[in-house]
């Protein structure tokens, strides 16, 4: 079974122009989560997507946004870029069984560098 | 909310010695833990996980890891380093955020392991 893919694995854009990163999970995982790694921030959570809403939503301002579509796959958009946009993006997605504990499975990441 | 610390960013050790990555956790409930790896360039990969089922758990690569309730912790041990296994590793605990299914990961800071040959 194929896992996560993210792509592209590297970009890089100029301040104030706008980027949208896309996730493909694991076929059959309905769960898509979102989480930014910066050297100095660490790995944060971003947003999680099921079904194709959003559920669950981390502390970043409104320049980031995503969605997800009826096959699960999931895009994360950022707007307006700034230095600190830089980071790896990581995409993760899970088979989201009712109750109980849902793994993550984690993709290589998107490499964003913001000139 | 829950938090975890990862009490040492960096962990050098000689190839063939214990490796010890240490983990201190925060829940109000009984929580999920996770240790991931991360070697350079890629994502995260997962060593093993605590769900309740066994205290002492076992992962991939000979890893693995006790959950102390009464010391909250979770720490990741190897009894012999191999050079592969220098990498970056990862704490996390799960965040259940009240929605059914619904979860997401409190990572730790992180700990970049050096193996010594």
């Amino acid at each position: 079974k194929a896992g996560v893919t993210q792509t592209p694995r590297y970009l890089i854009k100029t301040r104030g122009q706008q980027v949208t990163l896309s996730c493909s999970p694991i076929s059959g995982h309905r769960s898509v989560s979102w989480y930014q790694q910066t050297p100095g921030q660490g790995l944060q959570f971003l947003f999680e997507y099921f079904s194709e809403t959003q559920r669950n939503k981390g502390n970043f301002p409104g320049r980031f946004s995503g969605r997800q579509f009826s096959n699960s796959r999931s895009e994360m958009n950022v707007s307006t870029l700034e230095l600190g946009d830089s980071a790896l993006y990581l995409c993760a997605s899970s088979l989201n069984l009712a109750g109980g504990l849902n793994e993550q499975f984690f993709g290589p990441g998107t490499r964003l560098t913001v000139l | 909310a829950q938090s975890v610390t990862q009490l040492g960013s960096h962990v050098s050790v000689s190839e063939g010695a214990l490796v010890l990555l240490r983990c201190n956790y925060s829940s109000s409930v009984p929580p999920y833990l996770f240790w991931y790896v991360q070697y350079p360039n890629q994502g995260l990969q997962l060593l093993l996980k605590y769900t309740s089922a066994a205290t002492l758990v076992k992962g991939i690569n000979g890893f693995e890891a006790e959950f102390k309730k009464s010391e909250t912790s979770f720490h990741l041990t190897k009894p012999s380093a191999h050079m592969s296994d220098a990498a970056e590793y990862f704490c996390a605990v799960s965040d259940h955020a009240g929605v059914q299914g619904a979860q997401k990961l409190v990572f730790g800071q992180g700990t970049r392991l050096t193996i010594n040959p």
